[in-house]
């Protein structure tokens, strides 16, 4: 195990609604990153928060936002959901300036 | 193009067998390099970091060859528990530690 968790597991929801998903990294972990992952493809990134701040962010539109918070647990939050939002989300953490990460669990969000 | 190119698959081969993966990356400032596992849903699971001098844990050999852009993964003595999908993945620090996945190749050992 990573010690990266996530929740919740599974989310259902209805378009134009809006959810947050959680992330608690590994002890020690500075960094979070979020990843999306469509079904039959690799994980694609979201964006990386480093001491609070966003680092850096893919090619995702704004309704998808973050947190972090001091004790470096994380928030995704995602506005106006659409159906192509339906994935599993992914949080990995790592030690500042590592280049490996470690992911948790995931959340599969289903949008209807 | 993708950043990353992988066969997605299905590789079916039978146990005890040698298979080999390969993977092409675009992005020259690539830094560092990895092969993760994912078993069916799952999270990816860090399985070796690639070196250029190629390096080896246990049945798993990974290689990397800058020039071509070109990372391999080779598993000898393949056993059921091997069956998942295999990640390629490099890693672009652009400021943030981004990791660039590949598609995945679908790997099953048959008994």
């Amino acid at each position: 195990e990573t010690g990266v968790t996530q929740s919740p597991t599974h989310l259902i929801k209805t378009r134009g609604q809006q959810v947050t998903l959680r992330c608690s990294s590994q002890s020690g972990h500075n960094t979070v990153s979020w990843y999306q992952q469509a079904l039959g493809q690799g994980p694609q990134f979201i964006f990386q928060y480093y001491r609070e701040e966003e680092n850096g962010r893919g090619n995702f539109p704004p309704r998808f936002s973050g947190l972090q918070f001091p004790n470096y647990s994380s928030e995704l939050n995602v506005n106006a959901l659409e159906l192509d939002d339906s994935a599993l989300y992914l949080c990995a953490s790592s030690p500042s300036g590592s280049r490996e990460q470690f992911f948790g669990p995931g959340t599969r969000l289903t949008v209807l | 193009r993708k950043e990353v190119e992988q066969d997605p698959g299905p590789f079916n081969v039978p146990e005890g067998a040698t298979v080999a993966f390969n993977c092409t990356y675009s992005n020259s400032a690539s830094q560092s390099f990895f092969w993760y596992r994912q078993d069916c849903r799952k999270e990816p699971k860090l399985l070796m970091s690639v070196y250029s001098s190629g390096n080896e844990d246990g049945r798993f050999t990974a290689q990397l060859n800058r020039a071509s852009q070109y990372i391999s993964l080779l598993i000898r003595d393949s056993k059921l528990s091997d069956s998942a999908t295999y990640l390629c993945v490099v890693n672009i620090p652009r400021g943030a530690q981004k990791l660039v996945f590949g598609q995945g190749t679908r790997l099953t050992i048959n008994p």
